[in-house]
């Protein structure tokens, strides 16, 4: 049980493109969701706490304009990188509340070239 | 509790040996502590977790011990496998932390060597 999922597992875009990441969870329903960046060899770096039904909350210095988080249904939130720039690539990862845990998903790996 | 950003430690342990991978956190609020494993170009895979109201707690081959008065985790492998070897976070959640926020350490990587 408390499977996530993401799609893509991996993007490559242009610079000045948008993406989207999407983030399920399989076989629970999860009121929230987390998203996640990670730096090769560093710990996640919380971006956002996205909560069904009302607005993502983000964390100090993440642009809401530039990472738009849509909590939807009470098992998808989507992540979407709008006008990507290289320093936007980065392995991004989201997580989904069960009870008091948090489960990932896979991650994806976005490259902007 | 170790600080997001800073070198990831290396723990390296032959294969057979046990492994204990220590986390120092940061809340003495915190009631809630998971451990994470995290293999290259993955997410973080749940392996265990432990209570405030606990000091051990004891799972497939892994055990985690925690001990509030110095604020310390531990995870403890028994048997390292090759398969054991990825990057190994803590997490910590205090009661007064909304919508289930955690943090995490900056992670500890474990080398299984032959």
């Amino acid at each position: 049980g408390a499977v996530v999922s993401q799609h893509p597992s991996r993007v490559i875009c242009k610079s000045g493109t948008s993406v989207k990441i999407e983030c399920r969870s399989l076989d629970f329903q999860a009121t929230t969701m987390f998203w996640y960046r990670q730096f090769p060899k560093k710990s996640l770096m919380l971006m956002a706490t996205s909560n069904e039904g009302s607005k993502a909350t983000y964390e100090q210095g993440v642009e809401k304009d530039k990472f738009l988080i849509n909590h939807a249904s009470l098992t998808l939130s989507t992540l979407t990188v709008t006008s990507a720039h290289p320093e936007d690539s980065s392995f991004y990862i989201c997580s989904a509340m069960s009870g008091d845990t948090q489960y990932f998903g896979p991650g994806t790996r976005l490259t902007v070239l | 509790g170790e600080s997001v950003g800073l070198h990831l430690p290396t723990l390296s342990v032959q294969e057979g040996d046990n492994s204990i991978i220590n986390c120092a956190y940061s809340n003495s609020a915190s009631d809630y502590f998971i451990w994470y494993k995290q293999e290259s170009g993955k997410g973080p895979q749940f392996i265990i977790d432990i209570r405030s109201n606990m000091d051990k707690r004891q799972g497939q081959r892994v055990t985690v011990l925690l001990n509030k008065t110095v604020k310390h985790l531990s995870l403890q492998i028994a048997a390292t496998q090759p398969g054991d070897s990825a990057v190994y976070f803590c997490a910590e959640k205090g009661p007064a932390d909304s919508w289930g926020k955690f943090q995490f350490g900056a992670g500890t990587q474990v080398v299984v060597t032959p």
